[in-house]
């Protein structure tokens, strides 16, 4: 089963609109990351959070973590063509027990001129 | 510059074939991981490494071996046993509670 779930799948937005990402979780979220990625290339860290309540902004970008550490969101202010590309949400919800992440599925981003 | 380089961009196997993809870091991390990503899927874990010596299977490990003689490699290698191997393979590593670094990735596709 997915133990993290984002949404919406994909979006289409109009450049110069704001726009908002979710990534849900059924568990505790030790620490949250979001990255974005181009079509066949690496992954770009944007940002993470580790506390409840926590947010944190870059540019354009605010993430945010709830009190509960089960939600984060991704918002992105006057949105750019630059900003097309695939968001994930990684997270440790094991305690750091092991080490990795698990992802959601992504969201894909594109942005009309 | 410190950073993840992973080899070959693309790469193409034969059926019955092993193929195997390299992954090199000079960040001194001790872990590195061993993700795939299928279209929509988002990443899977295949298998993961701690320390030099030792790693663990992740969740879709069957099809897939792995070795770490040395800190700063961490090769893939895709059996025959593994049916379905065509995806885009990410290598990251990282420090314990910090992000993850990923490689630039692997296209593999079958013959």
């Amino acid at each position: 089963s997915q133990e993290l779930e984002q949404s919406p799948q994909s979006l289409i937005v109009q450049e110069g609109k704001n726009l908002t990402i979710n990534c849900t979780s059924s568990k505790t979220l030790y620490g949250l990351y979001w990255y974005k990625q181009k079509y066949g290339e690496g992954l770009i860290f944007l940002m993470m959070l580790q506390k409840g309540g926590e947010e944190k902004s870059h540019e354009k970008i605010t993430a945010k973590l709830d009190e509960k550490k089960q939600q984060s969101s991704l918002h992105i202010t006057a949105s750019q063509p630059s900003h097309a590309g695939i968001y994930l949400c990684g997270a440790d919800v094991s305690g750091g027990s092991q080490g990795n992440l698990i992802f959601g599925k992504g969201t894909k981003l594109s942005v009309k001129p | 510059d410190g950073g993840i380089t992973q080899s070959p961009k693309y790469l193409f196997r034969k059926e019955g074939q092993n193929v195997t993809l390299s992954c090199e870091q000079n960040l001194n991390h001790d872990a590195m991981y061993w993700y795939r990503q299928d279209p929509g899927q988002g990443l899977r874990l295949i298998y993961y490494s701690q320390i030099v010596n030792d790693f663990q299977k992740g969740d879709i490990a069957e099809g897939y071996s792995v070795s770490r003689e040395k800190k700063e490699s961490f090769p893939l290698t895709v059996t025959s046993a593994q049916k379905n191997p065509t995806a885009f393979y990410l290598c990251a590593t990282r420090r314990p509670n910090e992000k993850l670094f990923f490689g630039s990735g692997t296209q593999l596709s079958v013959l």
